[in-house]
């Protein structure tokens, strides 16, 4: 089975400018999770979707945002980039089965803002 | 709250070294699940075991064991005989019933020399 997937691997943008994540999960998978990794705040939650709405969301600002289509993929929006911006995003998908899920991850989409 | 603590910042083994990696949590929750993730240099994060909290039977897989301990809140992962490919960086993960938020502690990088 084909683990979860994230595109692009890599992204350069420059402040100011929008930026638009996308992730695939594990086929059967139907929730959907976004993390940012970053050197000094370590790995931090951003929100969550399951079956199209969002379940449960972190301490963002509204700058970050997300949504989920009907086959589970999901992407992540974020505007208006700011240098602090540069991160690993990470995103995980999990079964709907039972609330804490084995959560299953990506390999992430580096964003680097100029 | 919950809280997850990774002491250990970074530990420096030569291969065939036993190591173990400590993990305390905090929670108010009677029903939670803790985690351990590794990432290696490639950035993914490799689901290595999950543990429930009405479980405290220890676990061993291969070379790998976990010392779960709820009278300490803690739940510390040994790597025996380790091997250069055991290099990475290892995180503990925390997350509570009523969500599926995964809460991380700081990580712990382990290189073994060869």
């Amino acid at each position: 089975k084909a683990g979860v997937t994230q595109t692009p691997r890599y992204l350069i943008k420059t402040r100011g400018q929008q930026v638009t994540l996308s992730c695939s999960p594990i086929s059967g998978h139907r929730s959907v999770s976004w993390y940012q990794q970053t050197p000094g705040q370590g790995l931090q939650f951003l929100f969550e979707y399951f079956s199209e709405t969002q379940r449960n969301k972190g301490n963002f600002p509204g700058r970050f945002s997300g949504r989920q289509f009907s086959n589970s993929r999901s992407e992540m929006n974020v505007s208006t980039l700011e240098l602090g911006d540069s991160a690993l995003y990470l995103c995980a998908s999990s079964l709907p089965a039972s609330s804490a899920d084995t959560q299953y991850f990506g390999p992430g989409t580096r964003l680097t803002v100029l | 709250a919950q809280k997850v603590t990774q002491a250990q910042t970074e530990i420096s083994v030569v291969e065939k070294e036993d190591v173990t990696l400590d993990c305390v949590y905090e929670t108010r929750d009677t029903t939670y699940y803790l985690f351990w993730y590794k990432q290696p240099p490639s950035g993914e994060l490799v689901f290595l075991i999950r543990r429930n909290s009405f479980d405290e039977q220890n676990e061993i897989s291969g070379r790998y064991s976990w010392n779960f301990q709820k009278s300490t809140s803690s739940f510390n992962f040994t790597i025996t005989a380790s091997q250069v490919v055991d290099s990475a960086v290892y995180f503990c993960a925390l997350s509570e019933a009523r969500n599926d938020k995964l809460i991380f502690g700081t990580g712990t990088r382990l290189q073994v020399f060869p």
